[in-house]
């Protein structure tokens, strides 16, 4: 079965320094992922997806991500930090015709002035 | 189209009460997904539709839990006899079904929050 590891529950950067958030996925087959934002108390949103195209992933709000199949990676990057990027991440994988999604435990993202 | 809505946003009930959530996913998305999150925790998987048919439901769907998608539009969860335990944030998602190579990724409502007293 599919599953997805987030390293880290919590990652604190400074205003402008490099965010990195780590997923390493487990799957089978090749997977599709997915990386998603959630803010206090709404939904997730989108970020990106990985879909068998190109490796290098480009999201909105400036972020990016890179599938790398050697080492069942998809980490999550954005050059400078932003205060509003305050939140939680979630890194998700779906295999196969269900196409169902199972998530990752989460890391929140804490962004210091 | 206004997203997926999720109705109530919020709901404080007593244990042993039966709750009902609704769903509203965008109106051309055949798929339909529901999954509870805890606090701290990931999305859950609980159960999806495609069109009217529920099509899986994970082990975490109780007895208790019931999901219906009767026109193949909106959908609704009940849970029956609510135990402090069933206390989460209940997630709706709508997709269009994959292709071949193609995922759309789902788009989530903004859940709605269980507390069980």
């Amino acid at each position: 079965a599919q599953s997805v590891t987030q390293l880290g529950s919590h990652v604190s950067v400074s205003e402008g320094a490099l965010v990195l958030l780590r997923c390493n996925y487990s799957s089978s087959v090749p997977p599709y992922l997915f990386w998603y934002v959630q803010y206090p108390n709404q939904g997730l949103q989108l970020l990106l997806k990985y879909t068998s195209a190109a490796t290098l992933v480009k999201g909105i709000n400036g972020f990016e991500a890179e599938f790398k199949k050697s080492e069942t990676s998809f980490h999550l990057t954005k050059p400078s930090a932003h205060m509003s990027d305050a939140a939680e991440y979630f890194c998700a994988v779906s295999v196969g015709h269900n196409n169902d999604m199972r998530f990752g435990a989460g890391t929140r993202l804490t962004v210091k002035p | 189209d206004t997203g997926v809505s999720q109705d109530p946003r919020h709901k404080i009930t007593k244990r042993g009460q039966n709750v009902t959530f609704r769903c509203d996913p965008i109106s051309e998305h055949n798929r339909l997904y529901w999954y509870r999150q805890t606090l701290g925790q990931g999305p859950e998987f609980l159960t999806y539709f495609q069109n009217e048919a529920q099509l899986e439901k994970s082990r975490l769907l109780s007895d208790r839990f019931s999901a219906e998608r009767p026109k193949g539009s909106f959908s609704t969860l009940e849970i029956q006899r609510t135990e402090q335990g069933d206390s989460a944030m209940y997630l709706c998602a709508s997709s269009l079904a994959p292709g071949r190579g193609v995922h759309y990724g789902y788009t989530f409502g903004s859940g709605t929050r269980l507390t069980v007293v």
